[in-house]
């Protein structure tokens, strides 16, 4: 049974630039979780979705939005980067216990 | 507000031996916590967790510990092997949000030397 998947594993973009970045959650898993991990820290929470509807927004700017899809994928949207958005953003899934959540490898994003 | 923090940034153990990992909870209220193991390029991998009701969990050479006097986890690893080298985070969740909303900790790296 595959783990969460993310996907692109790299990403290069610009500043001003948007960028979309994706998640499988586990087989049966309703909820996603979107994590931001700066380099050096922990990561930080940005979003969370249950059933296709957002559950938590954590302290993100508005450039940021997410949506989870009909099969439990999720999308991370982020609008005008700047480099301070560099960060390895982390997907993570979860059952019925609120108390799960098993990540995925992350999306490293490289603003330039 | 309320964090999750850790008291060592950088631990370094001899192989065989056994380490101490620590991290202070400041949310009271939070009733569940979860220690992850970070490789390097890799995404936090669950080792163990723990619920406020419980003062001690084991696992496979891991043990974590709560002491809610103080507002005080430790993860203690056994025989640590160089396979253990890594970043540990201690995780709550708070008692309001749920789902997965998981407040980390900045870290500790566990550096194992043979």
């Amino acid at each position: 049974d595959a783990g969460v998947t993310q996907s692109p594993t790299h990403l290069i973009k610009t500043r001003g630039q948007h960028v979309t970045l994706r998640c499988s959650p586990i087989s049966g898993h309703k909820s996603v979780s979107w994590y931001q991990q700066v380099l050096g820290q922990g990561p930080q929470f940005i979003f969370q979705y249950y059933e296709k509807e957002e559950r938590g927004r954590g302290n993100f700017p508005d450039r940021f939005s997410a949506r989870q899809f009909p099969n439990y994928s999720s999308e991370l949207n982020v609008n005008a980067l700047l480099l301070g958005d560099s960060a390895l953003y982390l997907c993570a899934s979860g059952g019925e216990l609120n108390t799960e959540a098993f990540f995925g490898q992350g999306t490293r994003l490289t603003v330039v | 507000g309320e964090s999750v923090g850790l008291h060592l940034p950088t631990l370094s153990v001899q192989e065989g031996d056994n380490s101490i990992i620590n991290c202070a909870y400041s949310n009271s209220a939070s009733d569940y916590f979860i220690w992850y193991k970070q490789e390097s390029g890799k995404g936090p991998q669950f080792i163990i967790d723990i619920r406020s009701n419980m003062d001690k969990r084991q696992g496979q050479r891991v043990t974590v510990l709560l002491n809610k006097t103080v507002k005080h986890l430790s993860l203690q690893i056994a025989a640590t092997q160089p396979g253990d080298s890594a970043v540990y985070f201690c995780a709550e969740i708070p008692p309001i949000g749920g789902y997965n909303k998981l407040i980390f900790g900045a870290g500790t790296r566990l550096a194992v030397h043979p």
